[in-house]
């Protein structure tokens, strides 16, 4: 079965520095991996994906993810916070050629951008 | 920007009641998805659904869940008989279902159910 960990509930960071959420999947296979951000009140919005290729990933906002293999990791990246970055950050796999669409979610990571 | 749009945005029943949650997916976009998120917890998968039928589901999406599209911009998640543990924050998704599953899944911002 595949899974995500994000291994910290919540981040703390100063605005201006940079930030890493972090997250790893364990499936078999090749992974496709998404990051959405969910702002309060809102839904799910998408930042970005790895389907293959390069291994960094730029998305929205001026975020980016690196695609490990090794480390079977996936994290999210930004080189410099915004206080408007505070928001609840998902990481998310799905596994290709098995027929299935459904992304499997981690349990998701507070980032909490100081002034 | 086109987006995936939800209503009602809170619903509020009693515990045996029928629910209808309504989502209009992006318009071009063949696949749709309900997830939901029980408050506190991971965004979990419910069911997937593609040329009127449901494509994968669940465990969680028994018989008592089931989904429709009633017209060509509506989906629908009806639950049939609510029970507590329902209350939850429900989110439909549609995704252009381009070949190899590259596609994106876009979401909208959720209803929250709350079953007394």
């Amino acid at each position: 079965a595949q899974s995500v960990a994000q291994p910290e509930d919540q981040v703390n960071v100063a605005e201006g520095n940079p930030l890493t959420v972090k997250c790893t999947y364990s499936v078999s296979g090749n992974p496709y991996l998404f990051w959405y951000v969910q702002y309060p009140n809102r839904g799910l919005q998408f930042l970005l994906k790895y389907i293959t290729g390069d291994n960094l990933v730029k998305g929205s906002y001026g975020f980016e993810a690196e695609f490990n293999k090794s480390q079977t990791s996936f994290h999210l990246k930004k080189p410099s916070a915004l206080v408007s970055d505070s928001a609840l950050y998902f990481c998310a796999v799905r596994v290709p050629n098995t027929g299935r669409r459904a992304l499997t979610f981690g349990s998701g990571t507070r980032l909490q951008v100081q002034p | 920007e086109p987006e995936v749009t939800q209503t009602p945005s809170h619903q509020v029943t009693q515990m045996g009641q029928e629910v209808i949650l309504r989502c209009v997916p992006i318009s071009n976009h063949l696949y749709f998805y309900w997830y939901r998120q029980i408050l506190g917890q991971k965004v979990e998968f419910l069911v997937s659904f593609y040329n009127n039928e449901i494509s994968e589901k669940s465990e969680i999406f028994d018989d008592q869940f089931s989904v429709e599209r009633p017209d060509g911009s509506n989906f629908t998640l009806k639950i049939r008989s609510t029970k507590l543990e329902d209350s939850a924050m429900y989110f439909c998704a549609s995704s252009e279902a381009r070949g190899r599953y590259t596609d994106t899944q876009y979401f909208g911002p959720g209803t929250r159910l709350t079953v007394l």
